[in-house]
Parts: C-alpha cells; structure tokens; sequence
C-alpha cells in the first residue's frame, strides 16, 4: 500500500525559504506525477506544482516565481522549496500523488488518488 | 474561464439527501471530480470523471454533470458526512488543476 509522509520544518522565518520532503513508501516513484497543494488556515486547496519522475516541472503561476520542485528517485522522495516566504505562507502542505485516466480517444482528466497526511508550516519570527 | 464556484455550505438533517453544486463554463464537457475533506485530515477522493466512486466508497456517494453545472449527491445523510466538500476539474491547456472554492455540509 503506497503511502506518502510530509517532513520539514513546522517553523519558518519571513523572507527565508521553506523546504518540505515528501517521501513515497510501499512503490515506485517513477511513471505517477507527484503533487505539493497548500491549504491556509480555513481556506480552500491551492495547487502549488507537480513533478514527474524525469523531472518535467509545472508550477501555478502565481507562485512560479518562488517555487521549485525536484525530485530523488534514489531515495522515493519529491521535495518542495518555496522562497523568500510572508506570514501568507502559512499553511498545511499536502504532497499528493496524480493519477491519470484516460477516457474517449486522447482524453483524459488528472486527479488526486493518494494523499499524504499534511504538514502545518507557520510563518512568522 | 476556469473558475469553478461552490455555495459555501448546505445543511441537510440526517437520513435525508445532500447536493452540492460546482458551477462553471462549460463543465459539462469536462470531467469534474469530487473530494471530501474532513476537519484535520486530508482530502479524500469520492468522486471521480463525473460519477465514478474509487474503491470502498459508499454507494450513497453520486455524481453528474451536465451544461454549466457538476453535482455531487449524498444520499442517507450520517453525521459522519460532515465536511468540506471540494470539486476539481483539471485544464488541459495549461496541465494544471482548477479547485472550487469548497462547501461544508452541516448535518443537523
């Protein structure tokens, strides 16, 4: 049973870079594209970016321009840095994992089937 | 557009039927996926392409969609239904997911 479990530090600096990992246990990394959503606190789920395991990258572009995501198919992990972060980073991050279904000829749709349980990341000095 | 939009709560009473719209442009032409979010946890997935439930979801979970309009159906309401309750379609053009704004669903 594939599982995914968020790690990093629940306490960041303003203007610092938070750095989250998520680790894939129970199956392989490779062929799944793997998510970071965000969650503030009492407000709805944001997309933040995936990465497939050849290391094909798709940030929202609102946060493009602070975001990277890499990954590490040695270790079955997806890790997330989000730079120069406000007190509006404060969030539970979810890594997720997106699984692709095909339907008629070429189309398809993509959805998140498998969750990890989330990490609170708190902004402030 | 890609806004997807959800009233932000329903109350239902127990044992009766919960509905929960996402309205957007079009919908009906794309495929819209439901998750269910209880407080403290992570989403769970409960509705998938429009009407389709994963495995070890309840039969009571049902889905359509049609024109401007996704619903999600909650039939034989528990209290253990209460929750956030996002939809999801994901554009093609940009590859990326599109979330409402969620609905929480107060069981009375």
């Amino acid at each position: 049973q594939v599982q995914l479990q968020e790690s990093g530090p629940g306490l960041v600096k303003p203007s610092e870079t938070l750095s989250l990992t998520c680790t894939v246990s129970g199956g392989s990394i490779t062929n799944y594209y793997w998510n970071w959503i965000r969650q503030s606190p009492g407000k709805g789920l944001e997309w933040i970016g995936y990465i497939y395991n050849s290391g094909t990258t798709n940030y929202n572009p609102s946060l493009k321009s602070r975001v990277t995501i890499s990954v590490d198919t040695s270790k079955n992990q997806f890790s997330l840095k989000l730079s120069s972060v406000t007190a509006a980073d404060t969030a539970v991050f979810y890594c997720a994992r997106t699984h692709t279904y095909y339907y008629g000829s070429g189309t398809y749709t993509r959805y998140f089937d498998l969750w990890g349980r989330g990490t609170l990341v708190t902004v402030s000095s | 557009s890609n806004v997807l939009t959800q009233p932000p709560s329903v109350s239902v009473a127990p044992g009766k039927t919960a509905n929960f719209t996402c309205g957007g442009d079009n919908i009906g032409t794309k495929s819209v996926q439901w998750y269910q979010q209880k407080p403290g946890q992570a989403p769970v997935l409960v509705i998938f392409y429009d009407s389709a439930r994963p495995s070890g979801i309840p039969e009571r979970f049902s889905g359509s969609n049609s024109e401007n309009t996704a619903t999600l159906s909650i039939s034989r309401v528990e209290a253990g239904d209460e929750a956030d309750y996002y939809c999801q379609v994901w554009d093609g053009s940009s590859d990326h997911p599109v979330f409402g704004g969620g609905t929480k669903l107060n069981v009375l």
